[in-house]
């Protein structure tokens, strides 16, 4: 099963908006309203911002929202700022027991 | 609130094993599925595999089939993974994570495989 097919970087200035994409099959993303995107910071353990497709945790600023569509999920950022620059994974259920993620995507806050 | 501790660091030589627990606390270990996630140095995040505790069997990636297990000890809330044949490619920060809901990880336990 290979990974959910993210691009591997991004870039953008502060207080512009910016949508990472997130690929997968109908097995996976494409089947289960079960998508969450974690933010991971150097040295960091991964944290989560978005889960469910869309639902924010608790603690988690309304400029994250995702989205999906069909066998591809979105992450959005908006007004973005110089701590938002990290690596975002996406995460998908595929299955009793079973998870599969996505390469990662490098995000500069130019 | 949920909390996951992991084992301590670990410094092996090339064909050995090593094993990592996870003591789960705050919520019903043996109801959620507990996944293993491999970070190379430099690298992505790689689901290793997963166990629901109550149900005791576990699922691999293809890729790690064979050469991973994982289990669970539900009278402590501890899950277990572990890791035979190591190589070199085997360094790496191994995290264990609930990735339902809240989406809790433990701190990440590093591996360094080294003759």
């Amino acid at each position: 099963q290979s990974a959910l097919t993210q691009p591997a970087s991004v870039s953008e200035s502060p207080g512009q908006s910016i949508t990472i994409s997130c690929t997968g099959t109908s097995s996976d993303v494409g089947s289960y309203n079960l998508v969450s995107w974690y933010q991971q910071h150097p040295g960091k353990a991964p944290k989560l911002i978005i889960y469910d497709v869309n639902r924010r945790p608790s603690g988690i600023a309304d400029r994250f929202s995702g989205s999906k569509s069909g066998n591809t999920a979105s992450l959005t950022i908006s007004g973005l700022q110089a701590e938002d620059e990290a690596d975002y994974y996406c995460c998908s259920y595929a299955g009793p027991t079973t998870y599969i993620f996505g390469g990662g995507t490098k995000l500069t806050v130019l | 609130q949920v909390q996951l501790v992991q084992s301590g660091a670990e410094v092996k030589k090339p064909g050995s094993s090593v094993k990592v627990s996870c003591k789960a606390s705050g919520y019903s270990f043996r109801s959620y599925t507990i996944s293993w996630v491999r970070q190379a140095p430099g690298q992505g995040l790689e689901w290793m595999g997963g166990i629901v505790p109550i149900l005791g069997t576990a699922k691999y990636s293809q890729i790690f089939q064979g050469r991973i297990t994982i289990t669970a000890e539900k009278s402590t809330s501890t899950a277990y993974m572990e890791v035979s044949s190591l190589t070199s490619e085997d360094t790496a920060v191994y995290y264990c994570a609930k990735l339902s809901g809240s989406g809790d990880w433990g701190q990440g336990t590093l591996v360094t495989v080294s003759s």
